[in-house]
């Protein structure tokens, strides 16, 4: 079946620790995103990609970064930079960077401070 | 600046009934209009959009929603509520333009009664 996943499911991590997580698409979808989604807020965009080697950065894109060497794969690192990683992370993907796809869902990774 | 307002946190409705989750939204242009549905733990699934046509869309799990360009509203409805469409509600914005950039509400949890 295709869609996304996101891995891992659970990921902590210490102070002045780097992490990554992982994003894997086999829809063939052109364009990326990574959110970040806390209690109470909805989801806001932390980066997106619509094509092979070249990302913009969304709304709350400070403390974070990513790649884009492979259609399929958009990993997100969430650098020491980010004081307040602790949250939901959602990774989605769609047709086309364009307006009226739809945007298709990961399962997520749940971040946290040990 | 585009925006969506869920303006309730929660609603609750007993089995049988019929349900409306509301949205609110502001877009310079034409919007695109989404609703996605989040179960615990998991990413959102998308429900169903309007693009432009017919006012009242038809979507998954027998939802609809309906788009009222007046009053700037996107509801989400149902005729007879499930136990088991207990779930958060997202309902999102995207103006169209060069990229398929989503505005999410802050989502509304709907808890169905048996």
């Amino acid at each position: 079946d295709g869609g996304i996943t996101q891995s891992p499911k659970y990921l902590f991590r210490k102070e002045g620790q780097n992490v990554t997580l992982s994003c894997e698409q086999n829809l063939n979808h052109d364009a990326m995103y990574w959110y970040r989604q806390d209690p109470g807020q909805g989801l806001r965009l932390i980066y997106y990609s619509q094509i092979v080697n070249d990302f913009q950065k969304g709304d709350i894109a400070e403390g974070y970064s990513v790649s884009r060497e492979k259609k399929e794969s958009f990993p997100l690192t969430v650098t020491s930079a980010q004081k307040n990683p602790t949250a939901f992370y959602l990774c989605a993907s769609s047709i086309e960077g364009q307006g009226g796809q739809p945007q298709h869902f990961g399962d997520g990774t749940r971040l946290s401070i040990l | 600046a585009q925006s969506v307002a869920q303006p309730e946190d929660q609603v609750n409705v007993a089995e049988g009934n019929p349900l409306t989750v509301k949205c609110t939204y502001s877009v310079s242009g034409n919007p695109y209009l989404f609703w996605y549905v989040q179960y615990p733990n998991r990413g959102l699934q998308f429900l169903l959009k309007y693009i432009t046509g017919d006012n009242l869309v038809k979507g998954s799990y027998g939802f609809e929603a309906e788009f009222n360009k007046s009053q700037t509203s996107f509801h989400l409805k149902k005729p007879s509520a499930l136990v088991s469409d207990s779930a958060l509600y997202f309902c999102a914005v995207s103006g169209g333009g060069g990229y398929n950039k989503l505005i999410f509400g802050a989502g509304t949890r709907l808890a169905v009664h048996p």
